[in-house]
């Protein structure tokens, strides 16, 4: 069955402080890793997706890479806009589902 | 992003009712998805279309159907309201096979 945890559950940073969130998969064939982003109230935002073990993705002060059992998205020097709930999910071969994770739950103090 | 609107945004209805959410979209987008959105649980997906009538069940898929005659259009129905299936609700759409999946921006259905 395909699975995907998500660390920590939560996470408190100073303003500046970077850090990284973790998305760890279990899936028969990866087809794609993707990462969102989900304010309150609202629905997810798509942020990367990530096709193949060593590949990497820039968007403003968000990186994202993969191996072939995980993904982190990398935050450097965070704000306090960045402040969310950040959710991984993967579609593994053969269907055309996508399994999410938990998410982790970002907050960045000014 | 793909243009995707849910109505109604919210609803509170009562046990035993039937309730009928819509997802519209207007990039073409062959796959339509139903979500459901509860603390602790995460995102779990209720049922999701491949085509024109074209559907299948997914992990929650218990208590709920679906439809889509249109390709813009999935609907999502409850057939007799829990108070179990109070949460929220996301449709999402896909445009292919290892695309990314975009969201719309949900229903919170209270049922009392």
């Amino acid at each position: 069955e395909d699975q995907v945890t998500q660390s920590p559950e939560a996470l408190r940073l100073q303003e500046g402080e970077s850090s990284s969130l973790n998305c760890s998969y279990t899936v028969s064939g990866l087809r794609g890793l993707f990462w969102y982003r989900q304010d309150p109230g609202k629905g997810p935002e798509f942020l990367f997706t990530l096709y193949s073990a060593g590949e990497e993705k820039e968007k403003e002060r968000l990186k994202a890479t993969l191996t072939k059992k995980e993904s982190f998205l990398h935050i450097t020097a965070p704000k306090p806009e960045d402040s969310a709930t950040y959710l991984c999910a993967v579609q593994a071969g053969g269907g055309q589902n996508f399994v999410f994770g938990p998410g982790t739950r970002l907050s960045v103090l000014p | 992003d793909a243009g995707i609107t849910q109505s109604p945004r919210h609803k509170v209805t009562e046990t035993g009712t039937p309730v009928t959410l819509r997802c519209h979209q207007t990039e073409n987008h062959r796959y339509m998805y139903w979500y459901r959105q509860d603390p602790g649980h995460g995102l779990r997906l209720i049922h999701y279309s491949y085509g024109v009538k074209d559907t299948d069940k997914g992990e929650v898929s218990d208590g709920y159907s679906v439809s889509r005659s249109k390709t813009e259009d999935f609907l999502l129905t409850l057939e007799s309201a829990t108070s179990s299936q109070t949460s929220v609700y996301f449709c999402a759409t896909c445009p292919g096979s290892g695309a990314t999946q975009y969201f719309g921006p949900g229903t919170r259905l209270l049922v009392l």
